[in-house]
């Protein structure tokens, strides 16, 4: 399996700043990545996918770059319901594999 | 609108079988556009991709779950269900059913709100 680690765990920023949260792939996946924002008690919700696609109905805020294993989700300027956990996901082979989450928190 | 939701017991005892159902509303399930999935979220921990299938029932799984795990389709109900045998407590978690966007790629556009799955005698 494709092992995914993302950094920070967790970051603690303020209403204004730009975020990035770092996901790397143990192996190269050419771009077959999502990004996911999940709020406590709720379901992921998709934000990217094609590592740099916006899904439909997503702020412009968010944005997503990166190749080979090395990718980043940056949010431009990080607003009060932006606060939740984000999760990177492959999807270049069986089985997709998620990151274990980065928790934006208020600071 | 597509909604889907979960349904199925919330406590399952070890050693049993864990059979959960998503039912699809606002687009057919037998659209050759979409595929269907399950993933699963332990409390306070990440996630897990469990299974996928299509409208036709070609399935596949996550091969750590591949033994224990059958996911199927009912088009008559607009349904499809997830059968995970032999579940110990490490099996407790949210489960959710999701979309598999139409590009072909296993990411999901659309989830269920989820169903906490509780393995415990």
């Amino acid at each position: 399996d494709i092992q995914m680690t993302q950094s920070p765990s967790s970051l603690s920023a303020s209403v204004g700043d730009r975020v990035t949260i770092t996901c790397r792939a143990s192996q190269g996946i050419s771009n077959s990545l999502a990004w996911y924002q999940q709020k406590p008690g709720k379901a992921p919700n998709l934000l990217l996918y094609a590592a740099s696609r916006l899904e439909s109905g997503v702020p412009s805020r968010f944005s997503g770059s990166g190749s080979g294993t090395d990718y980043t989700l940056t949010i431009s300027s990080l607003q009060p319901e932006d606060f939740a956990t984000y999760y990177c996901q492959h999807y270049y082979s069986t089985p997709p594999t998620f990151g274990q989450g980065t928790k934006v928190e208020i600071k | 609108q597509l909604q889907l939701q979960e349904s199925g017991p919330g406590l399952v005892k070890p050693s049993e079988t864990l059979s959960l159902t998503c039912t699809v509303s606002g687009v057919s399930i037998s659209s050759t556009f979409y595929y269907w999935g399950w993933l699963r979220q332990p409390p306070g921990k990440g996630l897990e991709w469990i299974g996928t299938i299509n409208y036709s029932g070609s399935t596949y799984y996550n091969p750590s779950l591949k033994s224990r795990v059958t996911i199927s389709v009912d088009t008559s109900k607009n349904q499809f269900s997830l059968k995970l045998s032999s579940v110990t407590a490490a099996d407790t978690a949210v489960y959710y059913c999701a979309r598999r966007g139409n590009s072909g790629y296993d990411w999901f556009d659309s989830w269920g709100q989820g169903t906490l799955v509780t393995v415990s005698s």
